[in-house]
């Protein structure tokens, strides 16, 4: 059953730690992103890389580092830099090549204590 | 920079009554995407038009793109229950690696 698996669905982050997000596909897709979405927003990109071993900086990467090591995984770590992590972070992968159609992971929500 | 806006931002309906949410982008878009994503789950792939002046029907759902090619709408006929959620509408960005940029989503509730 193909798909995209994100883990844990609900992480508690304390202050001053870093949390990594698991993003997990299947589908052997190229392109993997990863989305915050806030209450009453849209979804707003973080990072995103096209192919292993590259990523780029999306519209909110401040606080936030990933890893494409694998074609498969795309984790996403939230550092204490991030002083308002509290949000659902959304992975999502296309199969590349131009063909842009998004599938997206269940979504982890992330709270601090 | 580029932007994509939907209106309205919330939108509750009788059960029955018809619904639209309109997408408006600043740039002209090769193509628009629509998502739904139910509450506390995650956005789905409803559709893609392509052509300027598309329409295309998924059951109560129909879906428009503009003439200018910057402009769409979702229209649900007689909604249902199971209609409640967010739709998103995206496009490709400008720089065309392929990111979506997306609005920022219309929810419905409806009333049964």
């Amino acid at each position: 059953d193909g798909g995209i698996t994100q883990s844990p669905k609900y992480l508690f982050r304390k202050e001053g730690q870093n949390v990594t997000l698991s993003c997990e596909q299947n589908l052997n897709h190229d392109a993997m992103y990863w989305y915050r979405q806030d209450p009453g927003q849209g979804l707003r990109l973080i990072y995103y890389s096209q192919i292993v071993n590259d990523f780029q900086k999306g519209d909110i990467a401040e606080g936030y580092s990933v890893s494409r090591e694998k074609k498969e995984s795309f984790p996403l770590t939230v550092t204490s830099a991030q002083k308002n992590p509290t949000a659902f972070y959304l992975c999502a992968s296309t199969p590349g090549q131009g063909r842009e159609t998004q599938y997206f992971g269940p979504g982890t929500r992330l709270l601090v204590l | 920079g580029q932007q994509v806006m939907q209106i309205p931002q919330y939108q509750h309906v009788q059960e029955g009554e018809d619904f639209t949410t309109y997408c408006n982008s600043s740039t002209t878009l090769s193509n628009i995407q629509w998502y739904k994503q139910r509450p506390g789950g995650h956005p789905v792939f409803l559709i893609q038009l392509v052509k300027s002046g598309e329409v295309k029907k998924q059951k109560r759902l129909t879906f428009q793109f503009g003439e200018a090619k910057k402009n769409s709408s979702l229209h649900i006929t007689a909604t249902q229950t199971t209609d409640v959620g967010t739709y998103f509408c995206a496009g490709p960005r400008s720089s065309n690696t392929g990111k979506l940029i997306f609005g920022q989503g219309t929810t419905l509730q409806v009333k049964p």
